[in-house]
């Protein structure tokens, strides 16, 4: 079973609109983080935010949240008020200590690929 | 932006011919990794490192070696290439396994024919 579940293969927004990127895992780990990346097309992989299974708040970094819903298993990615520079690859990605994450070991969805139109 | 850099950023080689590809960090981090990506499997762990001489077996490690003999470096080496190890290859790095981040190199992409 995969560890983490992007749905979405590709989305469109409207530029100035918000968007919600879905991320789903699974884990037997009390202990885990969650991280979201963004891959432009130039290649470079830039990390938004994290959200750590403890932390009582969800994650915010400018015009990114994470809307962690720990019961259920899931950790979307909101993005506010898109711009044309947003349009990308987008990436989950679980440390989870049952698998290799006491490392830092990460394990990655599949992404999904984000449009956004003027 | 953390100091990560990787050589070479692009390669075509030959099957059969071994590859080394080179990470090299400027931040003293003890933790560095090795991935590759392809389309449709995201990014998948090779080989990892814990610290100068310290290293491990990740999720796709077979036709992989690595070695770091200091902690700013961490060369991934391809024994004997084959097609199915045409990929982009990410190294990252990190202070500690707990941190919250994760930083990747630019990337380097490789091209077996």
């Amino acid at each position: 079973a995969q560890k983490i579940t992007q749905t979405q293969p590709g989305m469109f927004v409207q530029e100035k609109e918000a968007v919600t990127l879905d991320c789903t895992y699974d884990t037997s780990d009390p202990s885990y983080g969650l991280f979201w990346y963004k891959q432009p097309s130039s290649g470079e992989m830039i990390f938004l935010i994290y959200q750590g299974s403890y932390d009582q708040q969800n994650a915010t970094e400018g015009r990114y949240s994470l809307n962690f819903q720990k019961a259920r298993k899931s950790a979307n990615l909101v993005i506010s008020a898109s711009q044309l520079g947003d349009s990308a690859m987008y990436f989950c990605a679980m440390r989870d200590p049952a698998d290799g994450g006491s490392q830092g070991n990460l394990i990655f969805g599949k992404g999904t690929k984000l449009s956004v139109k003027p | 932006d953390a100091g990560i850099t990787q050589s070479p950023r692009h390669k075509v080689t030959e099957t059969g011919t071994p590859v080394t590809l080179r990470c090299h960090q400027t931040e003293n981090h003890r933790y560095m990794y090795w991935y590759r990506q392809d389309p449709g499997h995201g990014l998948r762990l090779i080989h990892y490192s814990y610290g100068v001489k310290d290293t491990d077996k990740g999720e796709v490690s077979d036709g992989y070696s690595v070695s770091r003999s200091k902690t700013e470096d961490f060369l991934l080496t391809l024994e004997s290439a084959t097609s199915s190890q045409t990929s982009v290859y990410f190294c990252a790095i990190s202070e500690s396994p707990k941190t919250e981040t994760q930083y990747f190199g630019p990337g380097t992409r490789l091209l077996v024919l």
